[in-house]
């Protein structure tokens, strides 16, 4: 079974600190991705990578970056924390291919979350 | 752009009942794919069902099953005899290709969820 362990369950931040959430997969998956859930919006997507030191912006990028220097660990960082920054983060998985079809009814395999709260 | 909706944010049923979650979605791709996962209390989703945009054939997997209708664009899920345990946050998402870096990856686009609460 493929597994995504997320860091932190649960992390406190204050104002202006700078956050690294970080996510490592055991299956060497090529695709990474962060996603914020909220309550009544889903799951958005943050930054995703599909290589290492490759990444792309999601829908939702501003206020963060991410850092992907090996294959297994993609981390999210958060430069400055800002309030609207609490939320819930997802890391989650999957198989990359060249094969267009295959690669995108790949599903994702998530961690546990992290319960992100910036005061 | 795709568009998942998930109109029901709240359900809440006693044990045994059975219980349908609604998913409309958009696109103006001819190929996609509709996925439902779920979340229990853990936290970590866990994934349901995947279905391709060709394949319209309702699929049952012990007491879930799924109704795939394009021409409603809509991809239900029902628990039939709830149980506690089907007690979680339910997602639908629908997944368009997109490349990257000669590669192409799966791009989920997941609607609002619904928590569904099975009383015992």
């Amino acid at each position: 079974d493929v597994k995504v362990t997320q860091s932190s369950r649960y992390l406190v931040k204050r104002t202006g600190e700078k956050v690294f959430l970080e996510c490592v997969q055991d299956m060497d998956h090529e695709n990474m991705f962060w996603y914020r859930q909220d309550p009544g919006l889903g799951l958005r997507l943050i930054y995703f990578s599909y290589d290492v030191k490759m990444k792309e912006k999601g829908d939702i990028p501003e206020g963060y970056s991410v850092s992907r220097e090996k294959k297994e660990r993609f981390s999210l960082i958060l430069e400055s924390a800002s309030t609207n920054q609490t939320s819930m983060y997802l890391c989650a998985s999957s198989l990359g291919s060249a094969d267009r079809v295959f690669s995108y009814n790949s599903p994702l395999h998530f961690g546990n979350g992290t319960r992100l709260t910036v005061t | 752009a795709q568009k998942v909706t998930q109109a029901q944010t709240e359900i809440s049923v006693v044990e045994k009942e059975d219980v349908t979650l609604d998913c409309v979605y958009e696109t103006r791709d001819t190929t996609y794919y509709l996925f439902w996962y779920k979340q229990p209390p853990s936290g970590e989703l866990v994934f349901l069902i995947r279905r391709n945009s060709f394949d319209e054939q309702n699929e049952i997997s012990g007491r879930y099953s799924w109704n795939f209708q394009k021409s409603t664009s809509s991809f239900n899920f029902t628990i039939t005899a709830s149980q506690v345990v089907d007690s979680a946050v339910y997602f639908c998402a629908l997944s368009e290709a997109v490349s990257a870096g000669g590669t192409s990856y799966g791009k989920l686009t997941f609607g609002q969820g619904t928590i569904l609460t099975v009383h015992p």
